[in-house]
Formats: C-alpha cells, structure tokens, sequence
C-alpha cells in the first residue's frame, strides 16, 4: 500500500541551527514528492516538489530536499533555521494518475528556540 | 495565492444536523479535493473531482457527500453530522499541465456538539 511515514513528530532545533526533517515513503510507481507547511490556523502552503530530473530541489524560504530512490526518503533541510521556520511541515507523494491524488504524512511540528 | 476561499470559516453544529461547506476557486483547475486534519493523521482525503459531476471517494469517505454542478465551486455535504466529524477540512484544488500540484484554501473548522 502507499504509505507516508514523517518519523519525527516534534523537533526542537536553536535559531540559526541547521534543520533536516525525515519523510521516508512506500509508491509502486516512480513517485511525485512534495513537501508543504503550514503556519498555526493557516492553510497549507507548497515548500517545494520533486518531479524528475535532478534530486536536488531548491523550494521557498531558503529550503532544499533531495531524493534518494535507494532510500525511500524526502529529506527536507535548510542550513540555518529562523523563529518564523516554527510551523507543522508535511511530506506527500504521488503519482503520475489522472486524479492528482496525494497521500500525507503525518506532519512534524517544528519549534524554534531563540 | 491561488483564488480559493471556503465557507463558513468556523461553524458549530448539534449532533444530527446536515452540514454543507463550499470550496470556490477562481483558478479554473479541473480537480479538487476535500481533506480533513486531526492531531495524528495528518491529512486525510475525503472525495474529489476530476470535473464537473466527476466526483470519487477517498480514504475517509463514509459520512460525506459532494457535489460540483461548476467548475468553480465543490460542495462537501455532512449529510446529519456526529462528534467524529468535529475536524478541519480543507479544500485544494489541482490542474494536470502543472503536474497536478495542490494548491490549498485556508480551511474550515467545524465542532460537532
């Protein structure tokens, strides 16, 4: 079955230390990667996404993920972590179907320490 | 942004009572989505559209309905809602030639007396 896993619930990172959130997935298919966040009583919003090509993708607000077919895995980082990075991240994966169809993770509550 | 807004914003209902939220956007995308959150689940599907009176279920289907008579507008219908449906629900909205990527309206949060 397709499945999400984001390992880490919560995590606790000083500002301006550097961040890696796991997302490790199951897809039959070669999978579309996306990674969103969401600020407290917002909406999602898309950080970044991974389609073909280089596996290294550059997103908004200064993150980076990369994929690794051999792992499963959709780790998003970012070198320095700013207070406003306090937010609940969400790894999701997809496919080329006709529907769009996404599944997600669980989310990862990100808190910032000053 | 993309242009999707959802209605009512907040809203709180008894036990039993039908329930209907709307999800309009002004993107013209041909699919969108209804999703709930809760604490441990991430997001869940509820049904989708792929077009207009094109509609399917998702993984957390029972309870609801939907309805998308234009392509601007998809209308989740809690048909007599119980505590279990007591949730957040988003509604995102998605077009093939930008690889399907969901764009997500600011969501509505309902309590269930």
């Amino acid at each position: 079955a397709q499945s999400v896993t984001q390992p880490d619930i919560h995590i606790t990172v000083s500002e301006g230390a550097s961040l890696e959130l796991r997302c490790n997935y199951s897809y039959g298919a070669t999978p579309y990667l996306f990674w969103y966040v969401q600020s407290p009583g917002q909406g999602l919003q898309l950080l970044l996404k991974y389609f073909s090509g280089d596996t290294l993708v550059q997103g908004i607000k200064g993150f980076e993920a990369e994929f690794k077919r051999s792992q499963s895995s959709f780790n998003l980082r970012k070198p320095s972590v700013h207070w406003s990075d306090a937010a609940e991240y969400f790894c999701a994966v997809g496919g080329s179907s006709n529907t769009g169809k996404l599944i997600f993770g669980q989310g990862t509550t990100l808190q910032v320490k000053p | 942004d993309a242009g999707i807004t959802q209605s009512p914003r907040h809203k709180v209902t008894e036990t039993g009572t039908p329930v209907t939220l709307r999800c309009h956007q002004t993107e013209n995308h041909r699919y969108m989505y209804w999703y709930r959150q809760d604490p441990g689940h991430g997001l869940r599907l509820i049904h989708y559209s792929y077009g207009v009176k094109d509609t399917d279920k998702g993984e957390v289907s029972d309870g609801y309905s939907v309805s998308r008579s234009k392509t601007e507008d998809f209308l989740l219908t809690l048909e007599s809602a119980t505590s279990s449906q007591t949730s957040v629900y988003f509604c995102a909205i998605s077009d093939e030639r930008i690889n399907y990527e969901q764009y997500f309206g600011p969501g509505t949060r309902l309590t269930v007396t």
